[in-house]
């Protein structure tokens, strides 16, 4: 139990375009989904909670009008790097709150990730 | 000061020996932990999550929590090369409320050698 998935798990782009990255749990219904960004040799840095129905809670410093955040379902979240440019590449990963958040506990199970390039 | 520490290694330790991983947090109100692995170009796997004081067993793992010293550590016993791979601490950042986020610690580097 308690599998993401996304996709695409590798994009190339030019710079100015925009990517879509979908995320989904594939054996439960997930109320809150985490977007995160890892660059090289660094933790992950929380960039917004996406809950279903609701508009995404950005954390400090990511710009909501680049990074558009889209939660339609209780097992679907997107995440948009819109014009994005080089320094938008990165190593995005989402996670969904587990089976047992209902009871109180907080475990977050992580997609496996999508590494975009922008060129 | 950072919300979540850990030493960034590498540690590197024989086979069949036991790791040993500590992470200290700065909120003191938090409630829960957890350890992740990462395997370098993966995404992170959940481990081992505690919520109480005192000792957590899964297999060859153990996770050690002591609120009183906000502190959380991670022991492996009779260690593998297959758990060669960067070890995060997370701690929740949100008491009260149901958010669920989480803080990273930047992760310790753990090296297995036959």
């Amino acid at each position: 139990g308690a599998v993401v998935s996304q996709h695409p798990s590798r994009v190339i782009c030019k710079s100015g375009t925009s990517v879509k990255i979908e995320c989904r749990s594939l054996d439960f219904q997930a109320t809150t989904m985490f977007w995160y960004r890892q660059f090289p040799k660094k933790s992950l840095m929380l960039m917004a909670t996406s809950n279903e129905g609701s508009k995404a809670t950005y954390e400090q410093g990511v710009e909501k009008d680049k990074f558009l955040i889209n939660h339609a379902s209780l097992t679907l979240s997107t995440l948009t790097v819109t014009s994005a440019h080089p320094e938008d590449s990165s190593f995005y990963i989402c996670s969904a709150r587990g089976l047992r958040s209902s009871q109180g506990y907080n475990e977050q199970f992580f997609g496996p990730g999508t590494r975009l390039t922008v060129l | 000061q950072k919300e979540v520490e850990q030493n960034s290694g590498p540690l590197s330790v024989p086979e069949g020996a036991i790791a040993s991983l500590n992470c200290t947090y700065s909120d003191r109100g938090s409630q829960s932990f957890f350890w992740y692995r990462q395997y370098s170009g993966k995404s992170p796997e959940l481990i081992m999550s505690i919520y109480s004081n005192g000792d957590k067993e899964d297999g060859r793992f153990t996770a050690q929590l002591n609120k009183a010293s906000q502190y959380v550590s991670l022991l492996i016993r009779d260690s593998q090369p297959s758990d060669s791979a960067t070890y995060l601490c997370a701690v929740n950042r949100d008491r009260g409320s149901t958010l669920g986020r989480l803080y990273f610690g930047r992760g310790t580097q753990l090296t297995v050698w036959p």
